[in-house]
């Protein structure tokens, strides 16, 4: 059974810091998937890595993918407010094309 | 322009009704999804479809019924049965076919279901 476990849950950082979110799946996937949600809001699709070493950039936030590792990272550079969300990433399966998703990463960025 | 619309953004039920979301796309997608969410945890998937007039339970279909009578239109039932339904329901729709860099999830902007 696939599990994806996304660290830290909850962060907190300052306006102009640098921070990393990790997310780990428990078996073989080359496809991972990066969403961010407002409060009360739908998801928003960010990046989506589908190979080994792919890496995208958008903005201040840059994803990983190491399926070797069964890892991505997304990784926040020079935070902004407008980045606080709640971020999530989702494993595709093997099997019936679907998506595992991990609990979600709620980013507050204080001025 | 295209989207999902889920409504209503808000429902209130009392224990023992059935209650219907609605969910309808005009992306031309063939597959179709219901997601419940619950505060601090992933989604998780209820029922999905690829194909009018199919559909397949997911990890949590207890509780719940869908139907798909139409490609643009996926509604879905929360029964008595379903014990602890409130929760936040996100509908989703993708093209045809597998994942890939093109073919991700699209969302709507969900529904809010309080039992009171």
């Amino acid at each position: 059974e696939l599990k994806v476990e996304q660290n830290p849950l909850f962060l907190s950082m300052q306006e102009g810091k640098n921070y990393t979110i990790y997310c780990n799946y428990s078996t073989t996937s080359d496809r991972l998937y990066w969403y961010r949600q407002d409060p009360g809001k739908s998801l928003e699709s960010l990046f989506v890595l589908l190979s080994n070493g792919a890496v995208k950039q958008e903005g201040r936030l840059m994803a990983s993918l190491d399926t070797k590792a069964r890892l991505s990272t997304l990784h926040i550079t020079a935070a902004v407010h407008d980045l606080s969300a709640t971020y999530f990433c989702a494993v595709l399966t093997d099997s019936n094309y679907q998506l595992i998703w991990g609990a979600g990463t709620k980013l507050i960025i204080k001025p | 322009d295209g989207g999902i619309t889920q409504s209503p953004k808000y429902l209130f039920r009392k224990e023992g009704q059935n209650v219907t979301l609605s969910c309808e796309q005009n992306l031309n997608h063939d597959a179709m999804y219901w997601y419940r969410q619950d505060p601090g945890q992933g989604l998780r998937l209820i029922y999905y479809s690829q194909i009018v007039n199919d559909f397949q339970k997911g990890d949590i279909a207890e509780g719940y019924s869908v139907s798909r009578e139409k490609k643009e239109s996926f509604p879905l039932t929360v029964t008595s049965a379903q014990k602890n339904p409130t929760a936040f329901y996100l509908c989703a729709s993708r093209p045809q076919g597998a994942f890939s860099g093109a073919n991700v999830l699209t969302f709507g902007a969900g529904s809010r279901l309080t039992v009171l």
